[in-house]
Parts: C-alpha cells; sequence; structure tokens
C-alpha cells in the first residue's frame, strides 16, 4: 500500500529552471514531511523538513510548500543547476522525535536531469 | 556532526554464505536504527525497526529469520542476510535516529551482490 505518492517518476530541467516535484499522501497522522536527496550509489541526505503547522519553508534554492487541507505537498528547486542532478525522495512520518517515533515512508522517487 | 557509518561499502558473496552488515552512530547515541533495503530505481524500503537491547520490529513480508538484526549498543547496529541468495542482491542502508535532537541521519549503504 503507497501511503505516499511522488510525481513525476523522472524530471528534465534546463540549468537556471525551477524543478517543481510534487507529492500527496492519506494519512492524517503523517506530521513530518522531509525531502531527501541521493546520488546514485549514496544513502539519501537530508534536504529540507516542513512540519504542517507552516504552509511554506524556504532553505537557500529549494522550498517546500505545503497544502494541508489537499494533503499535498512540494518541492521547489529555484536556480536549477547540473549538480543539483539526483533523484529526490519525499517522505512522511508521523512523529519526528524518539519515545513514539514511528517510521518514515518514503514515495517513489523523482529522478531529476538538470541539463546545462 | 551527526554521522552514520557502514561497513563494508561492497560486498559480493556466494549463494548459501551469510554476510554481516554493521551501521554506527559515529558522534551521537542511536535510541532507534532503521535498515532499509533499496533495489535499482526503486525506492527505501523499511525492512525494521531495532532498539538498543531490545528486538528488532519486522515489517510485514520481511524474514526476520533471514535477516537478523541486533542493536546491542546505543552506536552499533548490525545485518545479517543468512543463507544469502542472488536475489538478496540489493543496496541495504541503515538509519539513526538521535535521542537529543530527534534528527534521523542515514548511512551510505552496502552494495551487496549475491553470486
Amino acid at each position: 500500500q503507497q501511503q505516499v505518492k511522488q510525481s513525476p517518476q523522472s524530471l528534465i530541467v534546463q540549468k537556471g529552471g525551477i524543478s517543481i516535484i510534487n507529492c500527496a499522501y492519506e494519512n492524517t497522522a503523517f506530521d513530518y514531511f522531509p525531502w531527501y536527496q541521493q546520488f546514485p550509489g549514496k544513502g539519501p541526505a537530508l534536504l529540507i523538513a516542513i512540519r504542517p503547522d507552516v504552509s511554506e519553508k524556504k532553505e537557500g534554492r529549494f522550498t517546500i510548500s505545503f497544502n494541508k487541507s489537499a494533503k499535498q505537498f512540494s518541492l521547489h528547486i529555484m536556480d536549477s543547476q547540473p549538480g543539483d542532478s539526483a533523484t529526490y525522495f519525499c517522505a512522511a512520518s508521523p512523529r519526528m522525535f524518539s519515545g513514539g517515533y514511528n517510521k518514515l515512508i518514503f514515495g517513489a522517487g523523482t529522478r531529476l536531469a538538470v541539463h546545462p | 556532526g551527526a554521522v552514520v557509518s557502514q561497513h563494508p561499502s561492497r560486498v559480493i558473496c556466494k549463494s548459501g554464505t551469510s554476510v554481516k552488515i554493521e551501521c554506527r552512530s559515529l558522534d551521537f547515541q542511536a535510541t532507534t536504527m532503521f535498515w532499509y533495503r533499496q533495489f535499482p530505481k526503486q525506492s527505501l524500503m523499511l525492512m525494521a525497526t531495532s532498539n538498543e537491547g531490545s528486538k528488532a520490529t519486522y515489517e510485514q513480508g520481511v524474514e526476520k529469520d533471514k535477516f537478523l538484526i541486533n542493536h546491542a549498543s546505543l552506536t552499533l547496529s548490525t545485518l545479517t542476510v543468512t543463507s544469502a541468495h542472488p536475489e538478496d542482491s540489493s543496496f541495504y542502508i541503515c538509519s539513526a535516529l538521535s535521542g537529543t535532537s530527534g534528527r534521523m541521519v542515514f548511512g551510505p549503504g552496502t552494495r551487496l551482490t549475491v553470486l
């Protein structure tokens, strides 16, 4: 059962463009939504994360937009660079901290290619 | 700070043998560690959750007798793939949860190839 749906599966963007990746979830108990970046042969690295009490969070060129009523969240990469070419995973979890922490549920991933 | 290492990074073994993969939190104590399996061009699938000093909790469909998990200390968890077969070939990734910061940190992964 896929609890976090991610799209698109792959994305090609020109250098300097905006990359947009979307995720949707069903479980209203989720309250932590991180995005991970993964390069081939490496483990995923946390990019940015958001809690549902805010609608947007920005860190450098990366922005998460969160729509609680629609149960959707998206990652925007501004001024995309060839070095951003990687696979991006959204994820969701019912709780962030230990002492009741629950597992991360990952989306299927989006392979981003930024062409120079 | 907050680094997780895995050893080995790559391992090739013969079918029927057992392989142990270590996951260490280098500069923090991990109350909980997670083990994932990732097939090529696919997402991370959680295999099990381990808490220090207690038995691991396995996800549905994961054979606990085949994938043995031990979380003997707050900085070390091990995954042993017993009687490995070619279909067990995959990228195994661990993650560790800091009990103080609540931050989840992933290891670099271990590529297992079973011949």
